[in-house]
């Protein structure tokens, strides 16, 4: 299974943008990159996913490198509603499972 | 549209205790799938169905847990003798379908404390 690495917790200012790294150097070239977040006390929740291409959508951001190595999730305004644990998912032929790793735990500050 | 639904919320229990968790996914989810989520570490998978069949159960500890689809919607998971170490958050998630860009929609999840 490919792996990710995200660090493990980041900070950020109420309505500032955030971007959160993940690095994915043993990325295959039909891995889709998947970004989950978990706000406290509830179950996963989706935020966006690409392949290739940059994607935006009414959460998020998603900026993926050309060799596709490394992605960052951007959140333009950052609310304390963000406050979550984001998880960065690689898939290809799983299945549809999804592997989830330790995440990043973003706090925001008001 | 009405998410996935997960009862209980809450458990506690002995250890040796049996305990069965219940999950309603999103109206025609073909996918369904349980996780398990220990205190600081990202959720696990335990077993994925499709439909009322079972596709992967390679994490599930057999000798004590036990989950079924009957009839290819709602699903039980079963925990028969439990441990200290069962002390978790089980997460329900459902999907439309298997595929690699398939998004999953997870409950709320029923949190279990094993005394």
């Amino acid at each position: 299974d490919a792996k990710t690495t995200q660090p493990n917790s980041m900070e950020s200012n109420e309505e500032e943008p955030v971007h959160l790294p993940c690095n994915h150097s043993t990325i295959s070239g039909t891995d889709y990159i998947h970004w989950y977040r978990q706000l406290p006390s509830q179950g996963p929740e989706y935020v966006i996913h690409g392949l290739t291409s940059n994607v935006n959508n009414r959460m998020a951001s998603l900026a993926i490198a050309e060799d596709r190595k490394s992605s960052t999730l951007i959140l333009h305004r950052a609310t304390l509603r963000d406050a979550a644990v984001y998880y960065c998912i690689l898939s290809y032929n799983q299945g549809g499972k999804l592997i989830f790793g330790q995440g990043t735990e973003l706090s925001v500050k008001p | 549209e009405a998410g996935v639904a997960q009862s209980p919320r809450y458990k506690i229990i002995e250890k040796r205790q049996s305990v069965a968790f219940w999950c309603n996914p999103i109206s025609g989810h073909a996918t369904l799938y349980w996780y398990q989520q220990i205190l600081g570490q990202g959720p696990k998978l335990l077993i994925q169905f499709q439909n009322n069949g079972v596709v992967d159960d390679s994490q599930l500890p057999k000798d004590r847990f036990s989950a079924e689809r009957l009839k290819g919607v709602d699903s039980t998971l079963k925990i028969q003798p439990a441990k200290l170490e069962d002390s978790a958050v089980y997460l329900c998630a459902s999907s439309s379908g298997t595929g690699d860009r398939e998004t999953q929609y997870f409950g709320p999840g029923t949190r279990l404390l094993v005394l």
